[in-house]
């Protein structure tokens, strides 16, 4: 079945680049989705990325994909203390029914 | 314009007793889903619905869980005889149709005691 990794810690410094790692399974997979999550709230979308595509930019953001190794990556530039968060890697499943989500990355940012 | 809402925000239960969570999705969007989310862990789906229809309830756990969508907008979780391992972050998500972006609510926090 579909699964998703990521590594669980990353700890930067204020104005450095966070790099966000993720390895998916599903390689029929359409899209693959960015998540934000901050103490007790829900998910934020940060970012999506299709699936014929290598790179996308947007502001701060940028979304790498590797689809024969399927790698997926995150870059944040510039990282503020404000960054600080989990953030959820996510494919969909084969029916496009539900996301499938690895265990998220706890970004901290210090200053 | 609204988001999708999730009501209560925190529900705290008696080990045994029945709960409803309430989702209202984003106004227009035919798709709704149910996640349930774990310290700690990623979010886990629960069930889909498209349209009054559970087009998809692969993730429920048991048959003490239960959502219905009678109207094709709001939806509830219904969890009977809640045991403390249902204690969780329970999220809503909506999309426009089938396989669209899902945008999720602020969660309903669950603790069983």
């Amino acid at each position: 079945g579909e699964d998703v990794e990521q590594s669980l810690f990353l700890s930067v410094r204020e104005g450095d680049s966070s790099v966000i790692n993720c390895t998916y399974t599903d390689s029929s997979s359409t899209y693959l989705y960015w998540y934000k999550q901050e103490p007790g709230a829900g998910l934020q979308l940060l970012t999506y990325i299709f699936s014929n595509m290598d790179m996308k930019q947007d502001q701060r953001l940028t979304v790498l994909l590797n689809k024969k190794d399927k790698h997926l990556s995150l870059r944040i530039a510039d990282t503020q203390t404000g960054d600080s968060a989990i953030y959820f890697c996510a494919e969909a499943n084969q029916a496009g029914t539900a996301l499938i989500f690895g265990k998220g990355t706890t970004l901290s940012v210090s200053s | 314009g609204a988001g999708v809402s999730q009501t209560p925000s925190n529900k705290v239960t008696e080990k045994g007793k029945y709960v409803e969570l309430r989702c209202d999705p984003i106004s227009g969007h035919t798709a709704l889903y149910w996640y349930r989310q774990s310290l700690g862990q990623g979010p886990e789906f629960l069930i889909y619905f498209q349209g009054t229809g559970a087009a998809d309830d692969s993730g429920l756990p048991n048959d003490r869980f239960f959502a219905v969508r009678p109207e094709g907008s709001v939806s509830t979780l219904k969890i009977q005889r809640t045991e403390r391992g249902d204690s969780a972050m329970y999220l809503c998500a909506s999309s426009p149709g089938l396989a669209d972006t899902q945008y999720f609510g602020p969660g309903t926090r669950l603790t069983v005691l």
